[in-house]
Formats: structure tokens, sequence, C-alpha cells
């Protein structure tokens, strides 16, 4: 049974064209995570929402941004995609630390 | 800024040894350390945690094992089967900063048969 759901599985998108991936729970659990992983390279926090409380990571750019309209569902918004931005999207949910649920990413393509 | 990493990038072993995939930390306030296992094409997969109050944990064929000491966190796997194959990697989370969880690099292992 799925319980952490993303959708697309894989997105491409043109260079500069906003694209929205999403992410669905069906654990309830109140805190969900953005990760961005590039290859080879170890999952990256982009931020988090602790029930509706939005805790950006500092180093997140500015092009990325997360909504999360209510328990069961969260965004990752990427208002103008780079070719560096192209990566695996992972999302994530928690009750409590330390044990995450992951989906199983979204493949993010930009030309 | 303190960070969590990994010594060995790859690892191949025999089917049927045991493997062992070391981790040095640098971040003393760590309330948890945590390993995860990611198969190609998914997301991490949750393997075993560890306290930062204890020094060993013990799952099923897995032991974690905690140094505070030198700052090292390794992964035991004993019988190691062709379906570890995997990257693993290790994590902490720091409670007080919000939930956040770290990783650090990870070891691709590969077993062979």
């Amino acid at each position: 049974d799925a319980m952490v759901i993303q959708n697309p599985r894989y997105q491409v998108t043109q260079f500069g064209k906003p694209v929205t991936l999403s992410c669905s729970q069906t654990l309830n659990h109140n805190v969900m995570y953005w990760y961005q992983q590039k290859s080879s390279q170890a999952p990256k926090l982009l931020f988090h929402y602790y029930d509706k409380d939005f805790n950006n990571e500092a180093d997140t750019p500015d092009n990325f941004q997360s909504r999360r309209p209510n328990t069961s569902f969260c965004f990752l918004d990427i208002r103008s995609p780079g070719l560096g931005d192209a990566a695996m999207y992972l999302c994530a949910t928690s009750r409590e630390l330390p044990e995450q649920f992951f989906g199983p990413g979204t493949r993010l393509t930009v030309l | 800024g303190e960070s969590v990493g990994l010594h060995l990038p790859t690892l191949s072993v025999q089917e049927g040894d045991n493997s062992i995939i070391n981790c040095a930390y640098s971040n003393s306030a760590s309330d948890y350390f945590i390993w995860y296992k990611q198969e190609s094409g998914k997301g991490p997969q949750f393997i075993i945690d560890i306290r930062s109050n204890m020094d060993k944990r013990q799952g099923q064929r897995v032991t974690v094992l905690l140094n505070k000491t030198v700052k090292h966190l390794s992964l035991q796997i004993a019988a190691t089967q062709p379906g570890d194959s995997a990257v693993y990697f290790c994590a902490e989370a720091v409670f007080y900063n919000n939930n956040d969880m770290r990783f650090g690099a990870g070891t691709r292992l590969t077993v062979k048969p």
C-alpha cells in the first residue's frame, strides 16, 4: 500500500518554465519534507512543514517554493527552473524523528 | 559548518560475508543517528537508528555502533545478500533544530554472488 505518493514520477520541463511537483501521504504525519537529490549525492533538505509551520533551509534558493494546503498534500513549486535544478526530488513524512518515510521521488529533467 | 560524512564511497563484498559501512560525524549535539538504504530508482528506506546516549543497537541482520569519543558511526550487515546491494546513507537528527535531518554522503554496497 502506497504511503507517500509522488506525482509525476518523471517530469520534463523547459528552461524557465514553472513546474509543480506534488506529494501526498496516507500516514497522517504532521511533518512533511522536500529533498533534492542529484546523481550520486546525498539528499539535500530544501524545506519542511511542521503542521502548517514552514521551515526553509538557509541555502534553499528563492526559486523553490512550497505549499501545504492540508495534512495530506504538499507541493514543490520551481518558479524558473534552470539546468542545475535537474535532479530527483524526494518527499518524506514523519510523525516524529528519527524515522522518515520517503516517496519514490520525481525525476525532473530541464531542457 | 558541522557535517556528516562517510569514509568510503564504494564497498564490494561476497554474498554471505559481513559488511561494515562507516560514517564520521562532527556535530556532537545530534540526538539520533540513522542509517538509510536507497535502491536504484527508489526513495531512501529507514533501516535502523541509534540514540546519542547509546553505543550499540541491533536489528534484524544489522547492528549499528556509535563511538562518540571519535565521532564515528558504523553499520554492520550480517550474511550480506544480493538484495542488500544499494547505496547506504548515514544521517543525523537534531531535535532542537526543528525536526531537521541531515544526510551524509553515501556508500555504494555491491554484493557479488
